[in-house]
């Protein structure tokens, strides 16, 4: 049974670029939820996806955007890129309601020069 | 808003040994979970233990238990017989009914020492 997958492990980029992480759920999950990792920090909450529509989302500004597909794998996109956007990126899946039991994956540590 | 707040940010225990993480709470909602993830230097982030706000009992899993006073907004957790493995960052987290906004404390970065 595989679990939360995260891609790439790790990206570097400069400021004023793109990026776009990628999130496959646990099997048999269907909501994906995105959170930034701060180094020395605990996660914040991106945004939720589910039924490829974003349920909920917390407090980041709209370069932040997202996707779900029909598979229930998920995208992260964040334009525009700023120092401070530098973090761990943790994607979390869950089944439909489930809120409170999310599984995490290993996440994507971005770098932005 | 709610907000979550570890006090330590780093601790040790020698291994076998008992050692307890604190972690104190801020909401005005009745409903909620709480929960402590460890988050080990591979970064994935690992489900602990789990504590549903009506249930006056405390969880426990194992070594791991916790000490959950609703009143006092504080849910600590405690590890005994600490193992080698234990080491990691220890996050405390909250979660309102319907709300798919998890809170994290800052963390505490535990070490077993052998």
């Amino acid at each position: 049974d595989a679990g939360v997958t995260q891609s790439p492990t790790h990206l570097i980029k400069t400021r004023g670029q793109q990026v776009t992480l990628r999130c496959s759920p646990k099997s048999g999950h269907d909501t994906v939820s995105w959170y930034q990792q701060a180094l020395g920090q605990g996660p914040q909450f991106i945004f939720q996806y589910y039924e490829e529509e974003e349920r909920q989302r917390g407090n980041f500004p709209d370069r932040f955007s997202g996707h779900q597909f029909p598979n229930y794998s998920s995208e992260l996109n964040v334009n525009a890129l700023l120092l401070g956007d530098s973090a761990l990126y943790l994607c979390a899946s869950s089944y439909r309601d489930r809120y409170n039991e999310q599984f995490f994956g290993p996440g994507t540590r971005l770098t932005v020069l | 808003a709610q907000t979550v707040t570890q006090s330590q940010p780093e601790m040790s225990v020698q291994e076998a040994e008992t050692v307890t993480l604190s972690c104190t709470y801020d909401t005005s909602e009745n409903n909620y979970y709480l929960f402590w993830y460890k988050q080990p230097p591979s970064r994935q982030m690992i489900l602990v233990i789990r504590q549903e706000a009506y249930k006056q009992q405390n969880a426990t899993e194992n070594r791991f238990s916790v000490n959950f006073q609703k009143a006092a907004k504080s849910f600590s957790l405690k590890i005994s017989d600490s193992q080698l493995g234990d080491t990691a960052m220890y996050f405390c987290a909250f979660i309102r009914y319907n709300n798919n906004d998890m809170r994290f404390g800052a963390g505490t970065r535990l070490t077993v020492k052998p």
